[in-house]
């Protein structure tokens, strides 16, 4: 099934630092959604962008809807080690059943 | 907790069963949706619900499968004559129709995770 392009697949970062991860698509989506999944668990909704140039923050996590409206990206300010987990971009139309797309997920270990 | 909540969280059966998986939705969601997970990739998406009449399904979705939602709250997914293929993670997610239908948040359940042996 169609799926985004989502990179990079793996992160292996010290903790404190930041972090950027992105996604992008050949269809235009209008809503883009970025969660995160600990293993065993399913996908928690950490921010949902609805317009395209927005950008918005939810505490140390910030990220943006892309002007052509066919990318994303994750930032996340300071890491700790409760962000470890596979980060996962989704890409939503207003048309129809308005089903997520989901990109491959990015794969966070932070090093104590 | 008024969490999105799903049963059973493990199945382990053999080739050849049934399977039925329960979905609870966040009350008063009207959007329910079936998803599926196989290792290291996305969910992707299996079948939709509003209220009660099921409205799209994925091409993923065999004759194997059939899922309802009969009075518009919980959700079943049932696999017939399950295939070791089928092994994956099967989450469920329910959303409210916001005015103007621009805005839907999906809310993700724990998961079932079914093993066919």
């Amino acid at each position: 099934g169609q799926q985004l392009n989502q990179s990079p697949q793996s992160m292996f970062i010290q903790e404190g630092e930041d972090v950027s991860m992105n996604c992008t698509s050949s269809s235009i989506f209008n809503t883009w959604l970025w969660y995160k999944q600990d293993p065993g668990e399913g996908p928690v909704l950490l921010i949902a962008l609805y317009k395209a140039g927005e950008l918005t923050s939810n505490g140390r996590l910030t990220a943006q809807f892309g002007i052509t409206r066919k990318d994303s990206f994750l930032n996340i300010s300071a890491s700790i080690p409760s962000d470890v987990g596979i980060y996962f971009c989704a890409g939503q139309t207003i048309q129809g059943a308005q089903k997520l797309v989901f990109g491959q997920g990015t794969r966070l270990t932070i090093n104590p | 907790d008024t969490g999105v909540s799903q049963d059973p969280r493990h199945k382990i059966t053999k080739r050849g069963q049934n399977v039925t998986f329960r979905c609870d939705p966040i009350s008063e969601h009207n959007r329910l949706y079936w998803y599926r997970q196989t290792l290291g990739q996305g969910p992707e998406f299996l079948t939709y619900f509003q209220n009660e009449a099921q409205l799209e399904k994925s091409r993923l979705l065999s004759d194997r499968f059939s899922a309802e939602r009969p009075k518009g709250s919980f959700s079943t997914l049932e696999i017939q004559r399950t295939e070791q293929g089928d092994s994956a993670m099967y989450l469920c997610a329910s959303s409210l129709e916001s005015t103007g239908g621009l805005r839907n948040e999906q809310f993700f359940g724990p998961g079932t995770r079914l093993t066919v042996l």
